[in-house]
Parts: C-alpha cells; structure tokens; sequence
C-alpha cells in the first residue's frame, strides 16, 4: 500500500514561488500519476495538475498552466509542485495523490491522499 | 469542462437515519468514470467509491453508488456518528478531473 507524506506549512510573500514535496514509500512510484488537488480555506477541491514519473510529461489544468510546474523524482520517489507568482488567493491546503489508471492507461479515481501541506501567501 | 453539480449544499439528519447525495454532471460521464469522497475537518479527502457504483477497499456496505450519465447518487443507508462529513463527487472521464462543490452532512 502505497503512503504520500508532504512537505511542512509554508508561509510566503505576494510574487514569490513555493515547492511542495510528496514522498511515496510502500509501492511502485514511477507508473501511475501524481496529482496535486487544493483547497482554499472554506471551500471545494480544484484538480491542479499531474504528471506518471515513468513518462514525466506533465498534464496541467488550464487555470494553472503558467504558473504551476510539476515534476517527480524517480530516484528519490518523490514528486513536486511548483507554483510561481503566489497570490493571496493561492492561499490553501495542497494535497497530493495517487491517481489509478485503466487499461488504456486513462488517469482515473485518486487514492491514496497525502496529508495536505498549508501554504499562506501574506505580505 | 465538465462541471458538476451536487445537492442538497447541507443535509440535516440523525443517526440512523438514510442519506440520499446527488450529482449532477454538465456532460454525459463516459464509463461512469465518477467517484465519491468523504472529507471530516482537517484531514484529506478519502475516496469512498469510483467507477459510479464500486466500494473502495475498507469502505463499510452501508455505502453505495449508483447513476450513470448525468446523474448519480451517493445513499449512506443508516448514519454512523462518524458518517457526518463534507462528500464530493469527481469525474475522471475528461480532464480537467473537476469537483463538485460538496454536501455538507451535519447532525
């Protein structure tokens, strides 16, 4: 059974970047997808992005495409979001996932679910 | 996109009693590529069923899903005190893998 353990809470200024980290542990890392998924303070869920370690292609939501880089780490079983120009309304818990996939290898349900990592932008 | 639309926003019920979701989707769901989640305050969501009607592993029978193209319900049939939760629903049919909004569950 695969367990995803984030980076801590991060507190950043208006303009600046923030990288999250998912570590994997206890399954095969590379072949299914990462996916990011955050949550504002109160609100739903907004699927990010995410990216199969094995192909390490990126697939982005288009609300985030010129902003978010996401990228994994075979070696280390780790996979990463980057988020650039931080606005307070990127103010949010963000969660990493394991996505499962078909046999056509589409992205499907996601589980297991990291614990979240808080990242609040304030000047 | 696909977007997705739950009701009721909060549902008010006792112990005991059965729960009755509903989704919505913009778009026919192909595969009935949809899943359910339940989120308690301060932890991650947890996938609760996918492929419309499928338990996740763990996930007590009183949990079920049903619906296919546009329309789909999540029934909790008789409420644990632990069942009181936010529950979204998520299609996986075309990306970007959109969220409903939730329902709220609440005693």
């Amino acid at each position: 059974q695969v367990q995803l353990v984030q980076s801590g809470a991060e507190v950043k200024k208006p303009g600046s970047s923030v990288k999250v980290s998912c570590k994997a542990s206890g399954d095969t890392f590379s072949s299914y997808p990462i996916v990011w998924v955050r949550q504002a303070p109160g609100q739903g869920l907004e699927w990010m992005g995410g990216i199969i370690p094995m192909f390490g292609t990126p697939n982005y939501a288009q609300d985030f495409q010129d902003r978010v880089t996401i990228s994994a780490d075979k070696s280390t079983s780790t996979g990463y979001l980057e988020l650039n120009r931080l606005r307070p309304e990127d103010t949010a818990v963000y969660y990493c996932a394991r996505a499962w996939t078909g046999q056509l290898l589409e992205w499907l349900y996601f589980d297991p679910w990291g614990q979240g990592t808080l990242v609040t932008v304030s000047s | 996109e696909i977007m997705l639309t739950q009701s009721p926003g909060t549902l008010s019920l006792s112990p005991g009693e059965r729960a009755t979701l509903s989704c919505r989707t913009s778009q026919s769901v192909r595969s009935s590529y949809l899943a359910w989640y339940q989120q308690k305050p301060g932890q991650a969501p947890r996938l609760l069923i996918y492929d419309a009607s499928s338990r996740a592993t763990g996930i007590p029978d009183r949990f079920s899903g049903s619906g296919s193209g546009t329309d789909f319900t999540l029934t909790i049939s008789r409420l644990e005190p632990e069942d009181f939760a936010v529950y979204y629903c998520q299609q996986y049919a075309d990306s970007p893998y959109s969220f409903g909004q939730g329902t709220k569950l609440e005693i």
